[in-house]
C-alpha cells in the first residue's frame, strides 16, 4: 500500500540550530512531493514542492528539501531555525507524471517542531 | 494568492443532529475539492474527492450516506455530517484545486465536537 512516513514526531531545537525532518514514501510510480507547515490555529501552507528537475528544492522561509529517488526520501532542511518556525510540518505525496496530476495528497503523520529561545 | 474559506471553524453539536461544513474558494474556481479528516496527533486522512457537478468519490471505509458531500458550484463545496455521533468528533479540512493549477489550497479546518 502507498504510504508516507515521517520519522520524527516531536522535535525540540534551540534557535539557530539546524533542522532536518525525515520523510520517506512508498509508491510504485512517479510521484510529486510536498512539504506543508501548519502554524498554531492556522491552515496548512505550502513550504515547497517537487515535481521534476533539480532534486534540491528551495522553498519559502529558508527551507529546502532534497529528493533522493534511490532512498524514496524527501527530507526537509533548514540551516538555522527561528522561534517562529515552531509549527507542525507535514510531508505529502501524490502520484502523477507532472504538476497537473490532480490526485489527492497522501500525508505523513506530521512532525511537531518546537524551537526554544 | 488562492484562498479557501472554511466555516465554521468550531462547532459543537448534540449526538444525532447534522452539521454542515462549507468551503468556498474566494478568488479561483475549485474544480476539485478534497475533504480530509485529522485525528489528534495523526495525519490528514482523505475522506473523499469531489469534482464540480459530479458525485463525490469516497475512500474505502468512509460512509457516503453519513458524510454527504456537495460540490454544486465551482466556488462552493459542503460536507454534511449526518446523525453525528461522538466518534465523528474530529478536525475536518478541505483542500481545493483549480483547473490546470498545480497547487492545493487548504481551508483552515473545522473542529467538530459531538456531545
Amino acid at each position: 500500500a502507498q504510504s508516507v512516513s515521517q520519522h520524527n514526531h516531536h522535535v525540540i531545537l534551540s534557535e539557530a540550530a539546524s533542522l532536518e525532518l525525515g520523510c520517506n514514501y512508498s509508491y510504485g510510480g512517479t510521484v510529486n512531493l510536498f512539504w506543508y507547515v501548519q502554524y498554531p490555529g492556522q491552515h496548512l501552507q505550502l513550504l515547497l514542492k517537487y515535481f521534476s528537475g533539480d532534486p534540491l528544492v528551495k522553498g519559502i522561509k529558508g527551507f529546502e528539501a532534497e529528493f533522493i529517488k534511490s532512498k524514496f526520501s524527501f527530507n526537509l532542511r533548514k540551516p538555522s531555525v527561528q522561534w517562529s518556525d515552531t509549527a507542525e510540518y507535514f510531508c505529502a505525496v501524490n502520484e502523477g507524471e507532472n504538476s497537473n496530476s490532480g490526485y489527492a495528497l497522501n500525508f505523513g503523520k506530521g512532525t511537531s517542531l518546537l524551537v526554544t529561545p | 494568492g488562492a484562498v479557501v474559506s472554511q466555516h465554521p471553524s468550531r462547532v459543537i453539536c448534540k449526538s444525532g443532529t447534522s452539521v454542515k461544513i462549507e468551503c468556498r474558494s474566494l478568488d479561483f474556481q475549485a474544480t476539485t475539492m478534497f475533504w480530509y479528516r485529522q485525528f489528534p496527533k495523526q495525519s490528514l486522512m482523505l475522506m473523499a474527492t469531489s469534482n464540480e457537478g459530479s458525485k463525490a468519490t469516497y475512500e474505502q471505509g468512509v460512509e457516503k450516506d453519513k458524510f454527504l458531500i456537495n460540490h454544486a458550484s465551482l466556488t462552493l463545496s459542503t460536507l454534511t455530517v449526518t446523525s453525528a455521533h461522538p466518534e465523528d468528533s474530529s478536525f475536518y479540512i478541505c483542500s481545493a484545486r483549480g483547473a490546470g493549477g498545480d497547487g492545493y489550497t487548504f481551508g483552515s479546518g473545522t473542529r467538530l465536537t459531538v456531545v
